[in-house]
């Protein structure tokens, strides 16, 4: 079972270039997540789905773009990348909102010079 | 002002100790939801338990076990007889209605067992 899967695992950009982060599952989940992961500060969200077509902003958006054009995918667009946006990043999905467990992908590290 | 609190940044204890980690919370909600995480060095995030607000039973599982507390707004989790396997990094997590639909996230306590 695939679950959630992230593309790419790793990446370096230089600072101004763009790049989007691909996000798959394949539990049918009508909710989806994209967060970022920075050393000692735990998780925080950027963006978030509540089914296909619909994004909303979550508590750190400013420099990240998202769509959801199909239920299975959730993509995350980083238009000028700056350092700040070093990070790991992580899709998750979840059946339902706030009450059920999330399914995490592996993460992507992602490195702006 | 943190909303989930995991004051332990590190511990490390020798396998086969008993290990308590420690997640203190904030919420105005009646209604709310805790989670508890474990992230391995591989990295992925691992779904470990979810506690509603009206549930204050005590969950055991094998050598996981949570004590779920409203008076102290608290939500520890110990491992009995750890193991080498244990090691990683568990996040505590906060749902509220207020958040809609996000997790608030402790900062995570970094376990280490040695064998």
């Amino acid at each position: 079972n695939a679950g959630v899967t992230q593309t790419p695992k790793f990446r370096v950009l230089k600072t101004g270039q763009s790049m989007t982060l691909l996000c798959a599952q394949d539990m049918n989940h009508e909710y989806m997540y994209w967060y970022r992961q920075d050393p000692g500060m735990g998780l925080r969200l950027i963006h978030y789905s509540v089914g296909e077509g619909t994004t909303a902003k979550g508590e750190v958006p400013d420099g990240y773009n998202v769509s959801r054009l199909k239920k299975q995918n959730f993509l995350l667009g980083l238009e000028s990348a700056a350092p700040s946006q070093t990070s790991v990043y992580f899709c998750a999905s979840s059946f339902r909102g706030r009450n059920t467990e999330a399914f995490f992908g592996q993460g992507t590290r992602l490195t702006v010079v | 002002a943190q909303k989930v609190t995991q004051a332990q940044t590190e511990i490390s204890v020798v396998e086969k100790e008993d290990v308590t980690l420690d997640c203190v919370y904030e919420t105005r909600d009646t209604t709310y939801y805790l989670f508890w995480y474990k992230q391995p060095p591989s990295g992925e995030l691992v779904f470990l338990i979810r506690r509603n607000s009206f549930d204050e039973q005590n969950e055991i599982s094998g050598r996981y076990s949570w004590n779920f507390q409203k008076s102290t707004s608290s939500f520890n989790f110990t491992i009995t007889a750890s193991q080498v396997v244990d090691s990683a990094v568990y996040f505590c997590a906060l749902s509220e209605t207020d958040s809609n639909y996000q997790l608030i996230w402790g900062a995570g306590t970094k376990l280490i067992i040695k064998p």
